[in-house]
C-alpha cells in the first residue's frame, strides 16, 4: 500500500517568515494531494489540494508544488502568521473512481513566534 | 447543515467493554471514513464506505466493526475494547472519491 513521509515534524518559524513542508510518497499510482490543518483540539480541515495533472497551485499565502517524477510534494506558507501555528498534515491517494483511501503522514507541528 | 456530528465527544471504557461511536453526515454524501488518531500521530484508516450496504476494511480494523445501512449514518462498534484502543476517533465523509473529506468533531476514547 501507500506510504507517505512528512518532514520536519516540529517547525518554528519568526512571524512573517515562510515556512515549508516536504512530503514524500511511494505509490506512483497516486494522484490526488490534499493537505490538512489541525488546530489544537480541533477536527482536520482542508486547506489546499492538488492534482497529479499540475505541478503547482496557489491560494493567497499558501501554495503546494508536486514532483510526481521524484515522487514528493511540499507545503509552501509565506508571510506566516500566529494563526497558521497547528499541525499539518499531508496526504496521497487514488482519487475519482475508487474510495480515495487517504494516507496520511505524520504531521508537521508548526509554531510561528512572534 | 450540521455536517458531520458524532458521539459522544467523550468515553472512557474498561477493558473488555464494548461501545459504538456514532457518526452522521447530512451533506447527502456517498463516502464515509472512520479514522484513528495516537497522540503525536497521523490519522490511520480503520473503515470505510463508499455507499449504503457497502463496507471495506482500511489500514488498522482489527477490533472493530462497522455497518452502513443508510447514507446518513456510519456507526463504529468496538466489541472487546483493549488498552490499545485509546485514540481519539474521527469519522469523514466526502461526495465521492478524490474530493475534500469532512471531518467529525472526534470522539476521545481512553480504556483502562
Amino acid at each position: 500500500g501507500e506510504n507517505v513521509e512528512q518532514h520536519p515534524s516540529t517547525l518554528s518559524v519568526q512571524e512573517g517568515d515562510s515556512a515549508v513542508i516536504k512530503c514524500t510518497y511511494s505509490d506512483s499510482a497516486s494522484n490526488y494531494f490534499p493537505w490538512y490543518k489541525q488546530e489544537l483540539g480541533k477536527r482536520p480541515q482542508l486547506i489546499i489540494d492538488i492534482r497529479s495533472n499540475v505541478g503547482e497551485k496557489k491560494d493567497q499565502r499558501i501554495a503546494v508544488t508536486l514532483n510526481k517524477t521524484a515522487k514528493h510534494f511540499s507545503l509552501h506558507i509565506t508571510e506566516t502568521q500566529p494563526e497558521d501555528s497547528a499541525v499539518y498534515f499531508c496526504a496521497a491517494s487514488l482519487s475519482a473512481g475508487t474510495a480515495s483511501k487517504l494516507t496520511f503522514g505524520t504531521g508537521t507541528r508548526l509554531q510561528v513566534t512572534l | 447543515n450540521a455536517g458531520v456530528t458524532q458521539t459522544p465527544k467523550f468515553r472512557i471504557l474498561k477493558i473488555g467493554q464494548s461501545m459504538t461511536l456514532q457518526c452522521t453526515q447530512d451533506m447527502n454524501h456517498n463516502y464515509m471514513y472512520w479514522y484513528r488518531q495516537d497522540p503525536g500521530m497521523g490519522l490511520k484508516l480503520i473503515y470505510y464506505s463508499v455507499g449504503a450496504g457497502i463496507t471495506d476494511k482500511g489500514e488498522v480494523p482489527n477490533g472493530y466493526n462497522v455497518s452502513r445501512s443508510t447514507t446518513e449514518d456510519f456507526p463504529l462498534r468496538l466489541e472487546l475494547a483493549a488498552p490499545s484502543q485509546t485514540s481519539v476517533y474521527f469519522c469523514a465523509s466526502s461526495y465521492q472519491g478524490g474530493l475534500e473529506q469532512f471531518f467529525g468533531p472526534g470522539t476521545r476514547l481512553t480504556v483502562l
